[in-house]
């Protein structure tokens, strides 16, 4: 069985400095990590995924996550956060073999403050 | 171009009836998803196609819950004698993976199902 956690509910952060959104994740086999933000009444939008290769991935809208196998971690991160980043952000796991089954955390609500 | 698109955005049933919820997913993507997502959770897998083939429904909570995609482009996700818990968001996604899942899904906006 694959699971992901998110260990807090939510992240306050002010504008114009880093955040990180923490994710773990539990897997048998080699992981597919992505992470997807949400906007009130939305669906969910893709922001960047680890496949295999540099541990560092970059994505959409200045965000990055660093994969970290030993730690099970996959912590999303923003050097210089903005307002219009508060939204509401998922990590997802899926694994080889698994024909695109996804697990999802709970969710981190990012607020951003001027 | 178009993504994902779902519709109704928004159902109230009342508990014993039947409801069908539509995605039309992103044109020329072979994998279809549907998802479910209670207030403050994260979405949980229901049932997944590949073209026509539905190869994975081991997320659908009961047999009321029954989904088709005939033709490999549209699907419907219908529940049957809903009742109160079946109240959620449902999620459609696509990609253009078959049968490889590091492609990334493309999620619809999601119909909000409310049972009174």
């Amino acid at each position: 069985a694959q699971s992901v956690a998110q260990p807090e509910d939510q992240v306050n952060v002010a504008e114009g400095n880093p955040l990180t959104v923490k994710c773990t994740y539990s897997v048998s086999g080699n992981p597919y990590l992505f992470w997807y933000v949400q906007y009130p009444n939305r669906g969910l939008q893709f922001l960047l995924k680890y496949i295999t290769g540099d541990n560092l991935v970059k994505g959409s809208y200045g965000f990055e996550a660093e994969f970290n196998k030993s730690q099970t971690s996959f912590h999303l991160k923003k050097p210089s956060a903005l307002v219009s980043d508060s939204a509401l952000y998922f990590c997802a796991v899926g694994y080889t073999g698994t024909a695109s089954k996804l697990t999802f955390g709970t969710g981190t609500r990012l607020q951003v403050t001027l | 171009g178009a993504g994902v698109s779902q519709s109704p955005r928004y159902k109230v049933a009342k508990r014993g009836q039947d409801v069908a919820l539509r995605c039309d997913p992103i044109s020329g993507h072979v994998s279809l998803f549907w998802y479910q997502q209670a207030l403050g959770q994260g979405p949980e897998f229901l049932t997944y196609f590949q073209n026509e083939a539905q190869l994975d429904k081991s997320g659908l909570p009961s047999d009321r819950f029954f989904a088709e995609r005939p033709e490999g482009s549209v699907s419907t996700l219908k529940i049957q004698r809903t009742q109160q818990e079946d109240s959620a968001v449902y999620l459609c996604a696509s990609s253009l993976a078959q049968g490889d899942s590091n492609q990334p899904q493309h999620f619809g906006d999601g119909t909000r199902l409310s049972i009174l």
